[in-house]
């Protein structure tokens, strides 16, 4: 069925680095790929998206790349800060209306 | 972005009683809204999607006599946890589903989430 594995589960960077996140999906048919971000006992808040027509999308220090050939997309955070910390998750929409949604990336940035 | 409430915030009951859980959408109508369970430090699991006027589709392994969901609005779906026991105890987080101004773009925006506890 469909699948969306993400890593890693933990990530801690210093205040001013870069973090990575990475998603893989296994259905081809998923056209639709948003990323949250969710602070402890809060929702879960959609911070950019990328649609399967378009390879690359930023805003301000979020980014986010998808390959459509390898089936995996990623989030790229600059110059982080401590706002930053929260967990973060990636889902895919395959075609359908329903998301399916990664296992969820705890990221914590060091001051 | 859209507004989406959920209502309670949080709960406390006993074993074997009836909770119920709406989730609105505040300055949109959404045709379709999803219900979420959520164990601490784990990822969305999706149990069903609320459709307005149709029934609702339980995802495999969701009771769907157990958690019963009714959309009888554009704007509330709830949720139902019926006999509730201790291991119905979680965070319930609804989702609504918005098309935008264009009405193509469709985007799901999350409620605040619920947090149950069956004593």
């Amino acid at each position: 069925g469909e699948n969306v594995e993400q890593h890693p589960s933990t990530l801690s960077v210093q205040e001013g680095d870069s973090a990575v996140i990475k998603c893989t999906y296994s259905d081809s048919a998923s056209n639709y790929f948003p990323w949250y971000k969710q602070e402890l006992g809060k929702r879960p808040q959609l911070i950019i998206d990328i649609r399967s027509n378009v390879g690359e999308k930023k805003d301000q220090r979020i980014a986010v790349t998808l390959n459509k050939t390898a089936k995996h997309f990623s989030l790229h955070i600059t110059e982080t800060q401590p706002e930053d910390s929260a967990v973060y998750f990636c889902a895919a929409q395959p075609g359908t209306y329903k998301y399916i949604f990664g296992t969820g990336t705890r990221l914590k940035v060091l001051a | 972005g859209a507004v989406v409430s959920q209502h309670p915030s949080w709960v406390i009951c006993k074993s074997g009683t009836s909770v119920k859980i709406e989730c609105r959408s505040l300055d949109f109508q959404a045709t379709t809204m999803f219900w979420y369970r959520q164990f601490p430090k784990q990822s969305l699991m999706l149990m069903a999607t609320s459709n307005e006027g149709s029934k609702a589709t339980y995802e495999q392994g969701v009771e769907k006599d157990k958690f019963l969901i009714n959309h009888a609005s554009l704007t509330l779906s709830t949720l139902t946890v019926t006999s509730a026991h201790p291991e119905d105890s979680s965070f319930y987080i609804c989702s609504a589903r918005d098309f935008g101004p264009s009405g193509s773009r469709e985007t799901q925006y999350f409620g605040p989430g619920t947090r149950l506890l069956v004593l």
